[in-house]
């Protein structure tokens, strides 16, 4: 299997616009996780899915963000409209089960400028 | 809500030495713990994960324990070397299905 996959690995973006970033878990995993990473805060839990449905988003910031998991291999986390802080690397994982491991994407840097 | 402190924040060694990261969280009812190594602009790679019924685990020159009860954990790493470098983090996560939360990280530094 190829991980998981993220893209697009960077976008830069202007005030305002809408920013999508995506993600491919492992085939087969049956949990997703988003992640935003900042110097000042670490990685901070933005929702996670399981089994496609979304079943903790208390970490997304404010109602401009959004996520969707429309089936099993594809996840997206949407910003509209982006502020320059929402700067930062979007990480997304995915886990198969309760007892096994964590594998993290490579990750998105935001610029929001 | 699980609060995840790594001590110390940043370590730097000469090559060759043993160290050890701590890792301590505040509830201690935690399912399983898992310890990732972060290289600068690069994703998180999966070091350890420790499972709800063990105690600890090795992996080469790493190990890992966990005392939940009093809720720690350390990743000892042996024969440190340059390639070594890298941040380390550690990431318990609660009941069955839930999430993991992360503490800022160690940030190791070996010196050749």
């Amino acid at each position: 299997d190829a991980g998981v996959i993220q893209s697009p690995r960077h976008e830069v973006t202007e005030m305002g616009q809408e920013v999508t970033l995506r993600c491919k878990p492992i085939s087969g995993h049956d949990y997703l996780f988003w992640y935003r990473q900042t110097m000042m805060r670490g990685l901070e839990l933005l929702i996670y899915f399981n089994n496609n449905v979304p079943i903790d988003d208390s970490g997304m910031p404010e109602d401009r963000f959004s996520a969707k998991m429309p089936n099993a291999s594809f996840s997206t986390l949407k910003i509209q409209p982006s502020e320059p802080r929402d700067s930062a690397v979007y990480f997304c994982a995915s886990r198969d089960g309760t007892n096994t491991e964590a594998f993290f994407g490579q990750g998105t840097r935001l610029t929001v400028v | 809500k699980q609060e995840v402190t790594q001590i110390p924040a940043a370590l730097s060694v000469p090559e060759g030495e043993n160290l050890v990261l701590n890792c301590s969280f505040t509830d201690s009812a935690i399912y399983n713990l898992q310890w990732f190594r972060q290289d600068p602009g690069k994703g998180l790679t999966s070091l350890l994960l420790i499972q709800s019924s063990q105690r600890e685990q090795t992996s080469g020159r790493l190990n890992a324990s966990l005392d939940k009860s009093s809720g720690r954990s350390t990743l000892y790493i042996a024969a440190s070397q340059p390639g070594d470098s890298a941040t380390y983090l550690c990431a318990p996560w609660g009941q069955a299905g839930t999430a993991l939360i992360f503490g800022k990280g160690t940030t190791l530094s070996v010196s050749s």
